[in-house]
């Protein structure tokens, strides 16, 4: 059974600094997706790692991936307010029904000023 | 761009009733979804299909069906709501052989 754990749940953080969140998974797989969620809405997709050792980044987000050590690691740059959403990792269960994700419980981000 | 609506952003419903949420895509994908996301629960797979009449349990089926009579439409039903269904759900929709990367705006279903 494929598990996907992130930490922390819950993230406080001030203005200008900078946080990783992880994302670990149990069994093999070789697709990672990040989302955010603003407060009643949808999912926005936010990256796609495709392979061991792969790095995006988009503004002061930037997300890798180690499919060794089943973990990807979602960076924050000097956090700005609008950061603030939950992210939530998903990992494709490898040889499963097609399309399956498997998802996180999600990490809650707060930035204050 | 992708396009996933459901038919309805919030929902009350009364325990006992039948409910219907509905889903559209435009991007002719195979693969469609349903889930549910409760707090401290993350998103979990209710049902999905991969074509039009064939569906898969995900990993809560129970106490919800599916129809899928058209490619671009997939129904979640509710045959008798219950207060532990109270929840958003969110669709989604991929092309075969690609995770789903599409969702819908969701809907929060209360039942009482």
């Amino acid at each position: 059974e494929l598990k996907v754990e992130q930490n922390p749940l819950f993230l406080s953080m001030q203005e200008g600094k900078n946080y990783t969140i992880y994302c670990n998974y149990s069994t093999t797989s070789d697709r990672l997706y990040w989302y955010r969620q603003d407060p009643g809405k949808s999912l926005e997709s936010l990256f796609v790692l495709l392979s061991n050792g792969a790095v995006k980044q988009e503004g002061r987000l930037m997300a890798s991936l180690d499919t060794k050590a089943r973990l990807s690691t979602l960076h924050i740059t000097a956090a700005v307010h609008d950061l603030s959403a939950t992210y939530f990792c998903a990992v494709v269960l490898y040889g499963g029904s097609q399309g399956n994700l498997i998802f996180g419980k999600g990490t809650k981000l707060s930035v204050k000023p | 761009d992708v396009k996933v609506t459901q038919s309805s952003r919030y929902l009350v419903k009364r325990t006992g009733e039948k409910v219907f949420l509905e889903c559209v895509q435009d991007m002719d994908h195979e693969n469609m979804f349903w889930y549910r996301q409760d707090p401290g629960l993350g998103l979990r797979l209710i049902y999905f299909s991969y074509d039009v009449k064939m569906k898969e349990k995900g990993d809560i089926p129970e106490g919800y069906s599916v129809s899928r009579e058209k490619k671009e439409r997939f129904s979640l039903i509710l045959e008798s709501a219950s207060t532990n269904q109270t929840s958003m759900y969110l669709c989604a929709s991929s092309f075969r052989d690609r995770a789903t990367n599409n969702f819908g705006p969701g809907t929060r279903l209360t039942v009482t």
